[in-house]
């Protein structure tokens, strides 16, 4: 089976930053995918790491070790629409994406 | 462009009743997938098909089937429904089964 951690509830101050972990054991690894989902709403994608590295993408940036099965988000100069749950994803051997359980990020004036 | 559809977007089921819910999207996708969500669970994977004709299990197959006749639809049948089966539904799709996956408004199901 697949493990995927991630922690369940974090809490930042606007224009704060904040990182999101996330730690994996699959049955192989074909990619990290990090998704935002607000409450309410479907997941829309917000990274993809294949290779160790960090990628950046305006306010947001993912990290990840391939020999460490670690990943992390980092969420910089936090707005209060940033309020969402995160949720990383592993591809794995077979291209199926497992999914942690979130890490739900409450923005705070 | 729509995107990627769903219906119902909510739906009380009686338990032993059958239901189908649907998936369309319009970005001729190969793959797509079902995923139901449960709080403190996470997304999980039901049925997935990585292209027209072909279908595979996920996860949590058991009392879901799927068919895909055609690129455009995916749809998930509950053949007899029952509680435990009380989720959000999520039909998602990408390019190939290795892209970044587009995700539905979702369907709200609850069986009683």
């Amino acid at each position: 089976g697949q493990n995927i951690d991630q922690p369940t509830e974090m809490t930042a101050t606007e224009g704060a930053i904040v990182q999101i972990n996330c730690t994996y054991q699959t049955s192989g690894f074909n990619g990290l995918f990090w998704y935002q989902q607000h409450a309410g709403e479907a997941p829309t994608f917000l990274s993809y790491n294949v290779l160790d590295g960090l990628e950046e993408k305006g306010r947001f940036s993912s990290f990840l070790s391939r020999s460490k099965g670690y990943s992390y988000l980092l969420l910089k100069e936090l707005q209060m629409k940033d309020s969402a749950s995160y949720l990383c994803a592993v591809l794995d051997n077979d291209y199926k994406l497992s999914f942690g359980a979130g890490t739900t990020v409450t923005v705070r004036a | 462009t729509a995107g990627i559809t769903q219906a119902p977007t909510s739906q009380i089921l009686a338990a032993g009743r059958s239901m189908t819910l649907r998936c369309t999207q319009d970005m001729r996708h190969n793959a797509m997938y079902w995923y139901r969500q449960d709080l403190g669970l996470g997304l999980r994977l039901i049925h997935y098909s990585n292209t027209a004709g072909t279908t595979g299990k996920g996860e949590v197959p058991d009392g879901y089937s799927v068919s895909r006749a055609n690129t455009d639809d995916f749809p998930l049948t509950l053949a007899s429904a029952v509680p435990s089966q009380t989720s959000v539904y999520f039909c998602a799709s990408s390019e190939r089964s290795y892209n970044e996956q587009f995700f539905g408004p979702g369907t709200r199901l609850t069986v009683l």
